[in-house]
């Protein structure tokens, strides 16, 4: 079972609004990412946890906010938001980052569309 | 640093055609390189991948891909494509330090009857 859950699939939000992004995998994945894509462009790494410990932020907004609650969930909290972080949101998991053992695929959800008017 | 190229935005083939999307890199370390697929409204798909040993990979959906070091490339093909092939394909590189993937642009792959 190789499957990345995601929720909401679609969500509206108002630039005041707080709403939040929800992942889920129960693949034992120690690491887990948030990726953001704009139509027609490759995803964009925004954050990597590993080991439920944030390791990379990709110089994100402070308007994004993660959150890794236990190794299998991870938020993305979403607070004054701008139209232009309209975009399709992409949760991912693998087994370890930045190991080179052999399997460390980064598997993706299905991914959030998010809509910000 | 780590870099993709995939040298083709669109290509556009027949239905039952054989078709090759192309990809180079560019490392100083060594690479692990993923194709994956986008289905319209979709996540991505993970198609095949190579971390060592024969260069020639299989994978999903009658796909497979060579590893070619001297000529730093790694292209997509299948001998017949289907409608249902028609989708947005990216090329990736893993970073060996931080296990970052780096895409490439993407190539649209569009199939017609």
């Amino acid at each position: 079972d190789t499957e990345v859950t995601q929720t909401p699939k679609h969500l509206v939000m108002g630039m005041t609004n707080k709403k939040s992004l929800k992942c889920e995998q129960h693949m034992g994945h120690r690491a887990m990412y948030w990726y953001k894509q704009k139509a027609k462009k490759p995803p964009e790494l925004m954050f990597v946890y590993s080991y439920e410990k944030l390791s990379i932020n990709e110089s994100v907004p402070s308007r994004f906010s993660p959150e890794c609650p236990n190794s299998s969930l991870l938020n993305l909290h979403l607070h004054a938001l701008q139209p232009e972080d309209s975009a399709l949101y992409l949760c991912a998991s693998s087994q370890d980052p930045g190991t080179e053992q052999a399997g460390n695929t980064i598997y993706f959800g299905e991914g959030s569309w998010l809509t910000v008017v | 640093a780590q870099s993709v190229t995939q040298l083709d935005s669109q290509v556009p083939v027949f239905e039952e055609a054989p078709v090759e999307l192309r990809c180079n890199y560019s490392s100083s370390v060594s690479v692990y390189l993923f194709w994956y697929v986008q289905y319209p409204n979709q996540g991505l798909q993970l198609l095949l991948k190579y971390l060592s040993g024969s260069t020639l990979v299989k994978g999903i959906n009658g796909f497979e891909a060579e590893f070619n070091k001297s000529q730093t490339s790694f292209h997509l093909r299948k001998p017949s494509v289907h409608i249902s092939d028609t989708a947005e394909y990216f090329c990736a590189v893993s970073s060996s330090n931080t296990g970052k993937l780096i895409f490439g642009q993407g190539t649209t792959l569009q199939v017609k009857p």
